[in-house]
């Protein structure tokens, strides 16, 4: 069955910037959209649509799309930043959701 | 502001049905802007999308639980329901209701709204 693959963890310091991959074979024909998790948490919309940020998500986090991947940039990261970050989008169909299987984004 | 609420027993035995439903609250699920969906999260790991439903009725599962899974919608009462059947440890996860954005031609967005999650184990 069809999926999206990330990488299960990615580290940055404090103020530099952070890169999350996203890869499908439908991402060129589908939208990806980017959630964040912290513990304990549901998840919260951070990037629709490929690039689009909700209003109340800081200017920092910002996505992008090229062919088969999507990529998750958080700028300037900060140590409240530290979360699960997950990809979604469908499948070549559009009426079935699919998850990526998450990132660990660790801030040292 | 729209709310969520899932509600179901916490403790469901190997071999039988898990039944949960979600309670939808300041908004009116009869629109055709949007799904009413369920995912889940065993503990640790990632989320798995279950499946969706249209306020016609019109559901669309995940095609690994397809043959378990049920999601029913009651609009008179603004809310839908999940049923899985024969479920096993490896059901044991949070699960989440949760707003599904739909665009043109039925296709699936994001989701915009969710609920706080509810725990499920599955034990004897």
């Amino acid at each position: 069955s069809y999926g999206l693959t990330q990488p299960p963890s990615v580290s940055v310091s404090p103020g530099q910037t952070a890169r999350i991959t996203c890869s499908g074979d439908a991402l060129p024909n589908q939208y990806s959209y980017w959630y964040q998790q912290k513990p304990g948490q549901a998840p919260i919309l951070v990037i629709y649509k490929d690039t689009e940020r909700p209003s109340r998500i800081p200017e920092r986090f910002s996505g992008s799309s090229a062919r088969t991947t999507v990529t998750l940039t958080i700028s300037e990261v900060q140590a409240e930043d530290e979360a699960d970050y997950y990809c979604q989008s469908a499948d070549s169909s559009g009426t079935s959701v699919v998850f990526g299987g998450g990132t660990k984004l660790t801030v040292l | 502001q729209l709310q969520l609420q899932e509600s179901g027993p916490g403790l469901v035995k190997p071999s039988e049905t898990l039944s949960l439903t979600c309670v939808v609250s300041g908004g009116s699920m009869s629109t055709s802007s949007y799904y009413w969906a369920w995912i889940r999260q065993p503990p640790g790991k990632g989320l798995e999308w279950l499946g969706n439903i249209y306020y016609s009725g019109t559901t669309y599962y995940n095609p690994s639980l397809k043959s378990r899974l049920t999601i029913s919608v009651d609009t008179s009462r603004n809310q839908f329901s999940l049923k899985l059947n024969s479920v096993t440890a490896a059901d044991t996860a949070v699960y989440y209701c949760a707003r599904l954005v739909r665009a043109a031609r039925g296709h699936t967005q994001d989701f915009d709204y969710w609920g706080q999650g509810t725990l499920v184990i599955v034990s004897s």
